[in-house]
Parts: C-alpha cells; structure tokens; sequence
C-alpha cells in the first residue's frame, strides 16, 4: 500500500484564492481525519469522517474551511476566500476503526502558503 | 472536549542520557493514548502506544507510563542518540471509541554527542 497520499505537497497562493487539498486514505481505512499543523498551535483537528460520514467539525475555525468525503478514497478540504493566516501545513490521516490498527497513518502533508 | 497538557515544550540532552516527557489529559473517558515522533519537514510517526487497561509498555529504548487516576502519562527515552532528536507529540483518544485524538504541543528533543 501507498500509505496516505496528499496533494499537492506545496501550494502557494495569493489571498482570497480558493485551495483544494487532496486526501487519499489507506485502503481499508475507514476513519479520515485533517489536521492543521503551526508552530503557534501545533496539530490542530479540524475534521474527522467515519465511513464517509462527518462526525465532528468543530475544529474548522471558520466558515471559509470545508471538507467533503464523497466516497472512500477520497477526501478534499477547501479554503474560499483563503487568507495569509490561513498559512501551515495539513495533514491527513487515516485509521481503523478504533485505532485497532496501531493508531493514525499520516499522509505527507501540504504546506500552504497564502501571500 | 479533550484537552492534552505536554511538557517540555523543549528539552536537551546528552547522547546516553534519559529523557522523559510528560502529557496530562482531561477526559476521563479517554482510553488510548499514543506517540508521535516527528522529524523536520516529514509527517509524525507512531513510536509506541499504551491501552488504559496497561499501566507501563517497553520497546527497546523507549517506554510510556500511564497513570489512569491522575490523567497522566509519560514517554521515557534511554540511552538517547543523537537520531532521537525530533518533536514528540503525546494525543489521547477524544472518545471511548478511540476514534479522533488530540494532540498535545509538542516537545523539541535535542541529543548532543
């Protein structure tokens, strides 16, 4: 297996652009998390899917912030407008269902820039 | 919600000595508890993880604690090398399903030769 894939690995892009990250999880896994990585906050949980299905997105600090899971091997978060703070890196992970697994498998990340 | 306490946020050491980091967690129902290590510019890694039916778990050099009663638990580190320089990150589960988990802040390693 692949592992987790992101893409893109870098994106740099001028403020109030929209940016689509890309997550395709382990086959198999059926639990989806993103996380928001910053020296000031550390990993942040965003969002987390359980079978396709949002569960928690209390940690999408605002409105500007979705995500989507259309089906089991794919997931994408969008920023509309993004904005120079919005500037880290994200991570998604996959899991088994109740960490039977071993816990978290990260993808490699994408470092957002917003200038 | 879950909350996750972790300290140092940074720690130095010389090569052959422990290190120890500690993370305390507030919600009682959490029940599993891992670490991450991770390494410049590359994702976090699983190291090793603890169940709260275990109260101690070895693997070779490294080896975690957990303390149920007082929402603690610990990395321990021995013999450290200077490859073990890396952020640590403590998380607990968020529910008893285990499903999510927060992560504490991190701690900065650095082993000197």
């Amino acid at each position: 297996d692949a592992g987790v894939i992101q893409s893109p690995r870098h994106e740099v892009t001028e403020m109030g652009q929209e940016v689509t990250l890309r997550c395709k999880p382990i086959s198999g896994h059926n639990s989806l998390f993103w996380y928001r990585q910053t020296m000031m906050r550390g990993l942040e949980l965003l969002i987390y899917f359980n079978n396709n299905v949002p569960i928690d997105d209390s940690g999408m600090p605002e409105d500007r912030f979705s995500a989507k899971m259309p089906n089991a091997s794919f997931s994408t978060l969008k920023i509309q407008p993004s904005e120079p703070r919005d500037s880290a890196v994200y991570f998604c992970a996959s899991s088994l269902p109740g960490q039977g697994a071993g816990g978290y498998t990260f993808g490699s990340g994408t470092r957002l820039t917003v200038v | 919600g879950e909350n996750v306490e972790q300290h140092p946020s940074t720690l130095s050491v010389q090569e052959g000595d422990s290190a120890v980091i500690k993370c305390t967690y507030s919600d009682s129902a959490s029940n599993y508890f891992p670490w991450y290590k991770q390494e410049l510019g590359k994702r976090p890694q699983l190291i090793i993880d603890i169940r709260s039916n275990v109260g101690e778990k070895k693997d070779q050099r490294i080896a975690v604690t957990l303390n149920k009663t007082a929402k603690h638990f610990s990395l321990h580190i021995t013999e450290t090398q200077p490859e073990d320089s890396a952020v640590y990150f403590c998380a607990a589960s968020v529910n008893q399903a285990g499903t999510a988990l927060i992560f504490g802040k991190g701690t900065t390693l650095s082993v000197s030769s």
